[in-house]
């Protein structure tokens, strides 16, 4: 099984600041990386595809970088809407898996 | 608009069953790859199964045997039969999907979640 890390666990921070996120993967997973939004008590948002692909409708705000097995999700400048929780995940392989979550929380 | 509207669920016996429903709308449940999604209280999102458009399943190691993924195309909709059921098994259950017409995908549409929770 492939794993995923993904570091911080725990981020504080400020509106206006630029965040960036890792997610480590144990191999390489050709660019098969999302990286999905959560808020307490509501499904996941998808935010990115393919390691850098944005989705329809993602404030431009947020980028998605890396390849082979480091990847990164970056925010450029923190709006109010950003904080809560991000996942990465890879479908390169069976079993799909997701990052154990990168909380992001108001400094 | 896809909209993935849930069902089933609620507070099950440790060895119980139930079934976990998913009625699809904007799309066709049989022509698009479907997938379960669980996330415990508090801890992160773990892949359960997928439902192939030729109808392959795929299972995640701690629920194959238990679970069950199947689609009714008629009534456009994703099941999960979960049986055999441990506390462990308590979490949120989701359904998802994609218009990425691959077996492999990221998850473009979301069910609301639906909670199972495994106690005595």
């Amino acid at each position: 099984d492939i794993q995923m890390t993904q570091s911080p666990s725990t981020l504080s921070a400020s509106v206006g600041d630029r965040v960036t996120i890792t997610c480590r993967a144990s191999q390489s997973i050709n660019n098969w990386l999302a990286w999905y939004q959560q808020k307490p008590g509501k499904a996941p948002k998808f935010l990115i595809y393919k390691a850098s692909s944005l989705e329809d409708g993602v404030p431009s705000r947020f980028s998605g970088s890396g390849s082979g097995t480091e990847f990164t999700l970056t925010i450029s400048s923190l709006q109010p809407d950003d904080f809560a929780t991000y996942y990465c995940q890879q479908y390169n392989s069976y079993p799909i898996t997701f990052g154990q979550g990168t909380r992001l929380e108001i400094k | 608009e896809v909209q993935l509207v849930q069902s089933g669920g609620g507070l099950i016996q440790p060895g119980g069953s139930l079934r976990l429903s998913c009625a699809a709308s904007g799309l066709p449940v049989s022509g698009n790859f479907m997938t379960w999604v669980r996330q415990a209280p508090g801890k992160g999102l773990e892949w359960v199964s997928d439902i192939h458009t030729d109808g392959t399943t795929y299972y995640a190691d701690s629920v194959k045997g238990r679970f069950t993924i199947s689609r009714d195309n008629s009534k456009n909709t994703l099941y999960l039969q979960v049986n055999s059921l441990r506390v462990e098994d308590t979490a949120v259950y989701y359904c998802a999907t994609s218009f990425a017409l691959v077996p492999l995908h990221a998850f473009d549409f979301w069910g609301q979640g639906t909670m199972v929770t495994v106690s005595s």
